[in-house]
């Protein structure tokens, strides 16, 4: 079955510190990931993409990361900001397709002062 | 500025009508998408369409119907047969045909209430 796991399902952290969020997937075959961050009550937004090749794209403060071997990704965020408060959502994509897309259900990134 | 838009933000409706929510891209993108967002869940895809006049269901098409007459319109209805229609509704849209360039764009959502 085609899945995208997303841990942890929630995060707290301190303006000023770094936080990895992890992503998980068992879809195939693989086109690409991206991560997309979403304010509450807002659409998704697109941070980064990678298809099978690359190994590190950064957006900015975001850099995120892709084995696609074990079939892992994470997001790193750095030096984190209040603006960073937001759920950051991992899809994965079967083919060119982006009907074929399937999605994490998303890690809630708290930020506080 | 090129993007999608989403109306209304907010609705409510009464159990057994049925409601319509409109789309509209300006970014010349082939396909378009209509996603439900519930709690703590993923997006759950419930039509798409890749070309003008012709669209596919997602996963949970069940209650909804959509149309796409032009291509820069993809109008969502969810019908009375929905039975759990209260959710946020997200619709997306994407170039088509080469690998890697299919980043969804999204609106900003539509949130449906059932009273």
């Amino acid at each position: 079955k085609n899945q995208v796991e997303q841990s942890p399902q929630s995060l707290i952290i301190l303006e000023g510190k770094n936080c990895t969020l992890q992503c998980n997937y068992t879809v195939s075959p693989f086109s690409n990931l991206r991560w997309y961050k979403q304010d509450t009550g807002r659409g998704p937004v697109s941070l980064t993409i990678m298809t099978f090749s690359e190994n590190t794209k950064s957006n900015g403060r975001y850099t995120a990361t892709l084995d696609a071997d074990t079939k892992q990704s994470s997001l790193h965020i750095t030096a984190s900001q209040l603006s960073d408060s937001a759920s950051y959502i991992c899809v994965v994509m079967r083919n060119t397709n982006a009907g074929k897309s399937t999605f994490g259900d998303g890690t809630t990134l708290t930020v506080k002062p | 500025d090129g993007g999608i838009t989403q109306s209304p933000k907010y609705l409510f409706r009464k159990e057994g009508q049925n409601v319509t929510l409109s789309c509209e891209q300006n970014l010349n993108h082939d396909a378009m998408y209509w996603y439900r967002q519930d709690p703590g869940q993923g997006l759950r895809l419930i039509y798409y369409s890749q070309i003008v006049n012709d669209f596919q269901k997602g996963d949970i098409a069940e209650g909804y119907s959509v149309s796409r007459e032009k291509k820069e319109s993809f109008p969502l209805t969810v019908t009375s047969a929905q039975k759990n229609p209260t959710a946020f509704y997200l619709c997306a849209s994407s170039p088509t045909g080469t690998t890697g360039a299919n980043v969804l764009t999204f609106g900003a959502g539509s949130r449906l209430t059932v009273l």
